[in-house]
């Protein structure tokens, strides 16, 4: 039973550049939640995501940010336009129901480097 | 906006002791509480979660919760280096989301 799957795992962009960061979650679960962790930082909560609906974005930035979690395929996380500030390891959770009585299961992460 | 409260630690105790982790929350409306074990470089790993008044025991792991007093524990007995990791608490919003303490960082010394 494969856990939630993130890609790429490291990913390097130069200021400017687009970032695309994927997620999969966990078979029968259909609720995705995007965290983002800076260095020495706790997760911060970015925004929530089912099959075709953006639940929450309460914590995304308000520009150059974006998700989606189509029909089909892994939910993607697009940072446009990147800044250093941008670094950081952007994580992936996912959960069957998003229920108030239900864990969270996290993928391993993507490390994003802005040159 | 609601917080959760953390020592930043580190937290070092000797191998087989008991180690005691706090976290506070501003939300008395909270109801989910978990507990997250974070190694270096790695994803968050699910260690327990607890929804009641009390301690919930799962092998060397006790969460304890008090709702009044708005504040939730993880023990550990019998520590190991392996134990060695940062741990977050985490609260869940209204929303679904997780909401994370900055971590307290354990560690385990032989």
């Amino acid at each position: 039973n494969a856990g939630v799957m993130q890609n790429p795992r490291h990913l390097v962009r130069r200021r400017g550049q687009e970032a695309r960061l994927r997620c999969s979650p966990m078979k029968g679960h259909s609720h995705v939640y995007w965290y983002r962790q800076l260095p020495e930082e706790g997760l911060k909560f970015m925004v929530y995501l089912q099959k075709e609906n953006i639940i929450d974005e309460s914590g995304m930035p308000k520009e150059r940010f974006s998700a989606e979690f189509p029909k089909e395929g892994p939910s993607i996380l697009r940072i446009q336009q990147v800044v250093r500030g941008d670094s950081a390891a952007y994580f992936c959770a996912s959960s069957p129901t998003g229920s108030g009585e239900e864990t969270q299961y996290f993928g391993p992460g993507t490390r994003l480097l802005v040159l | 906006q609601k917080e959760v409260e953390q020592n930043s630690g580190p937290l070092s105790v000797p191998e087989g002791a008991i180690a005691s982790l706090n976290c506070t929350y501003s939300d008395r409306g909270s109801q989910s509480f978990f507990w997250y074990r974070q190694y270096s470089g790695k994803s968050p790993e699910l260690i327990m979660f607890i929804y009641s008044n009390g301690d919930k025991e799962d092998g060397r792991f006790t969460a304890q919760l008090n709702k009044a007093s708005q504040y939730v524990s993880l023990l550990i007995r019998d520590s190991q280096p392996s134990d060695s990791a940062t741990y977050l608490c985490a609260v869940r919003g209204s929303q679904g989301n997780l909401i994370f303490g900055k971590g307290t960082k354990l560690s385990v010394k032989p």
